[in-house]
């Protein structure tokens, strides 16, 4: 099975600030990685598929890049409603994986 | 609009069993594969399953292989999942999710979500 890593676990950043986070895999996966933002209490929502793609609806300030087993999510200009916390998901292969998440909250 | 509905949650004993529904409606159910990604308190998403648009193909994550079994009622727009022999460590907020079906992915991602149904594994 392909297994997904994040960094950092949590980030603490300031409103206009520009956050990276990034997801490796234990195997090439290509182009193959979705990104999620999910809020407290609420479901998942796709920003990024196919390492690069903006998910209609996202804000551009949502980017992603990478491939291969190792990738990014950029958020350029940090806005109060992006305070949440950021999966990736390998779409490679079965069993599809997750990565641990990453936490961005208020500095 | 997309909108998927989860039910059939609740409290079951160590052993038990429980079967989740998913109502699908503001697309055609029928041409998308879709999927079950649970959260258990407090942690991060975990695949779970996927059945293809047709139910030919269906895929299980190691932990529920042998005890869950997905499937899909294209003519009643609905995804069950059918959770035997349930643990301590099922529970969780189970996840529908839609696959989108504009690019050939090899494995599965998750356009759309419900709002999930908690599954309480509990004596």
């Amino acid at each position: 099975d392909i297994q997904m890593t994040q960094s950092p676990s949590s980030v603490s950043a300031s409103v206009g600030d520009r956050v990276t986070i990034t997801c490796r895999a234990s195997q090439g996966i290509s182009s193959w990685l979705a990104w999620y933002q999910q809020k407290p209490g609420k479901a998942p929502n796709l920003l990024i598929y196919a390492a690069s793609n903006l998910q209609s609806g996202v804000p551009s300030r949502f980017s992603g890049s990478g491939s291969g087993t190792d990738f990014t999510l950029t958020i350029s200009s940090l806005q109060p409603e992006d305070f949440a916390t950021y999966y990736c998901q390998q779409a490679n292969s079965f069993p599809s994986t997750f990565g641990p998440g990453t936490k961005v909250d208020i500095k | 609009e997309v909108q998927l509905v989860e039910s059939g949650g609740g409290l079951v004993k160590p052993g038990g069993s429980l079967r989740l529904s998913c109502a699908a409606s503001g697309f055609t159910f029928s041409s998308y594969s879709m999927n079950w990604v649970r959260q258990a308190p407090g942690k991060g998403l975990e695949w779970v399953s996927c059945i293809s648009s047709s139910s030919s193909s269906i895929y299980y994550a190691d932990s529920v292989k042998g005890r869950f079994a997905i499937s899909r009622d294209n003519a009643k727009n609905s995804l069950y999942l059918q959770m035997n022999s349930l643990r301590a460590e099922d529970t969780a907020v189970y996840y529908c999710a839609r696959e989108p079906n504009h690019i050939a992915v090899r494995g599965t991602f998750a356009d759309h979500w419900g709002q999930g149904t908690l599954v309480t594994v509990s004596s």
